[in-house]
C-alpha cells in the first residue's frame, strides 16, 4: 500500500520568502502525484500534477514542484511567497497504471506567509 | 457552472439520527469518490464508483452506503449517527484518460454529530 510523507507541518515564513514543502511517498511502482491547496473554510484546489515527462511540473500561481525517483520525493517549491499563499497543502499519490484512482494524501502542511 | 457540488454544505445532527449528503458532477466523469477529513485534516479515501459501480470500500463501517443513481450523482447515507462521524465529508470527481486522472472536490460537508 502507498504512504505519503509530508515532513512539516507547520511554515511560517514571511512574506517574498522562498517556500520548499517536502513530500515522500511509499510505493514501487508508477505513482501519479499531485498537491492540493485548501484556504481557509475552502474545498481542495489542484495546485499541479505529475504524470510522466518533464519531472520539473509547473502549476498555478507561481508554484512547481519537481519529481524524484530516486528519492521518492515530489517537493513544492515557490520562490516568493504571498500573504494569499496562506493555507493547508496536501501532497497525494495515486498508483499509475490501475484502472481506478485512489489518492493517498499526506497528513497536510499549514503555511502561514506574515505580511 | 459547479463543477463539483454537494449538499448541504453543513450539517448539525444528533447520535443515533440518520442523514444523507448529495454529491453531483457536471464534469461528464465516469468515476465518483467521498473522502473523509477528520479533526487532524487527515483526508482518506472511503468510497469509489465507476459508471455506477462500487470499485472502492475502504474500511468503512457498513452504517456508510454510498448510492450511485446515476454516473453524475454520488450519495452517501450515514445511519445511526456517532460521535466520531464529525468531520468534514468530500466528494470529488475524475475521468481517467489512460492511466492518467485527475480528481475535482467538492465544497465539502461539514458535519457535526451532538
Amino acid at each position: 500500500a502507498q504512504s505519503v510523507s509530508q515532513h512539516n507541518h507547520h511554515v511560517i515564513l514571511s512574506e517574498a520568502a522562498s517556500l520548499e514543502l517536502g513530500c515522500n511517498y511509499s510505493y514501487g511502482g508508477t505513482v501519479n502525484l499531485f498537491w492540493y491547496v485548501q484556504y481557509p473554510g475552502q474545498h481542495l484546489q489542484l495546485l499541479l500534477k505529475y504524470f510522466s515527462g518533464d519531472p520539473l511540473v509547473k502549476g498555478i500561481k507561481g508554484f512547481e514542484a519537481e519529481f524524484i525517483k530516486s528519492k521518492f520525493s515530489f517537493n513544492l517549491r515557490k520562490p516568493s511567497v504571498q500573504w494569499s499563499d496562506t493555507a493547508e497543502y496536501f501532497c497525494a499519490v495515486s498508483a499509475g497504471g490501475t484502472s481506478y484512482g485512489k489518492l493517498t494524501f499526506g497528513q497536510g502542511t499549514i503555511l502561514t506567509v506574515h505580511p | 457552472d459547479t463543477a463539483v457540488s454537494q449538499t448541504p454544505k453543513y450539517l448539525v445532527t444528533q447520535m443515533g439520527n440518520d442523514k444523507s449528503i448529495k454529491c453531483e458532477q457536471n464534469l461528464g466523469h465516469d468515476t465518483m469518490y467521498w473522502y473523509k477529513q477528520d479533526s487532524k485534516k487527515f483526508l482518506k479515501i472511503m468510497f469509489s464508483y465507476n459508471n455506477k459501480e462500487l470499485i472502492i470500500n475502504e474500511t468503512v463501517p457498513n452504517r456508510f452506503s454510498p448510492k450511485s443513481p446515476d454516473k453524475a450523482h454520488l450519495n452517501l447515507h450515514i445511519n445511526s449517527l456517532e460521535l466520531g462521524d464529525s468531520a468534514v465529508y468530500f466528494c470529488a470527481s475524475s475521468q481517467f484518460i489512460g492511466t492518467q486522472e485527475t480528481q475535482y472536490f467538492g465544497p465539502g460537508t461539514r458535519l457535526l454529530v451532538l
